[in-house]
């Protein structure tokens, strides 16, 4: 078993939907979380993070972690054309708290 | 202009040539990272630093070696690459946190393709 997993799509949306992307991690210890997007042939960025559970907002995403399930999602609200790329979840582990742990990534699609 | 910077960006080399991949940052940060992507395998790291002379393994280490002399350089250094080595590398660096460890706003070099023949 990955110790992050995310679906690897692709994930298609029409423009002006919600996209939801899922992220799953196995070491219950991971204390930090992160969404980063990866346009193609660029540099991943950081969209969001996210350290304790409930949900996080920040204009059209909102980030959703749930420690118990060890579960963390993405919603992009109102999605554009130019939302489509990889989405990248990472995690901090707990052990020393300095090394992430990226998934594979969910390439998401947002057709006109 | 905060920036990470990655030297080669483009390189094809033959097994057992040793290269030097080179990163450096602008900003002052404390954090320090590598990482090789691989389609299907994700971003995967592979040495990071959490300041000068300070260096740990991550994820896949092996077949490679780092050093962090200077606060804004973080070399990669393959000693003798193999085809399985192949991959896009990512340099990326962040400040510390309060609390010890890296802050989540990695920044990121634009990448270097390395094929190793």
């Amino acid at each position: 078993q990955k110790e992050v997993e995310q679906n690897s799509g692709p994930l298609s949306v029409p423009e002006g939907a919600i996209a939801s992307l899922n992220c799953t991690y196995s070491d219950r210890g991971s204390q930090s979380f992160f969404w980063y997007r990866q346009y193609s042939g660029k540099s991943p960025e950081l969209i969001m993070f996210i350290y304790s559970n409930g949900d996080k907002e920040d204009g059209r995403f909102t980030a959703q972690l749930n420690k118990a399930s060890q579960y963390v999602s993405l919603l992009i609200r109102d999605s554009q054309p130019s939302d489509s790329a990889t989405y990248l979840c990472a995690v901090i582990r707990d052990n020393y708290g300095q090394n992430f742990v990226f998934g594979p990534g969910t390439r998401l699609s947002v057709l006109p | 202009e905060a920036q990470v910077t990655q030297n080669p960006r483009y390189l094809i080399t033959v097994t057992g040539k040793k290269l030097t991949v080179t990163c450096s940052q602008n900003m002052n940060h404390e954090y320090m990272s590598w990482y090789r992507q691989d389609p299907g395998l994700g971003l995967r790291q592979i040495y990071y630093s959490m300041n000068v002379e300070v260096t740990d393994k991550g994820d896949v280490p092996e077949g490679y070696k780092v050093s962090r002399k200077e606060k804004r350089n973080f070399p990669l250094i393959l000693e003798s690459p193999s085809p399985n080595q192949t991959s896009l590398y990512f340099c990326a660096s962040s400040l510390i946190t309060n609390s010890g460890g890296p802050a989540g706003t990695q920044y990121f070099g634009p990448g270097t393709r390395l094929t190793v023949l």
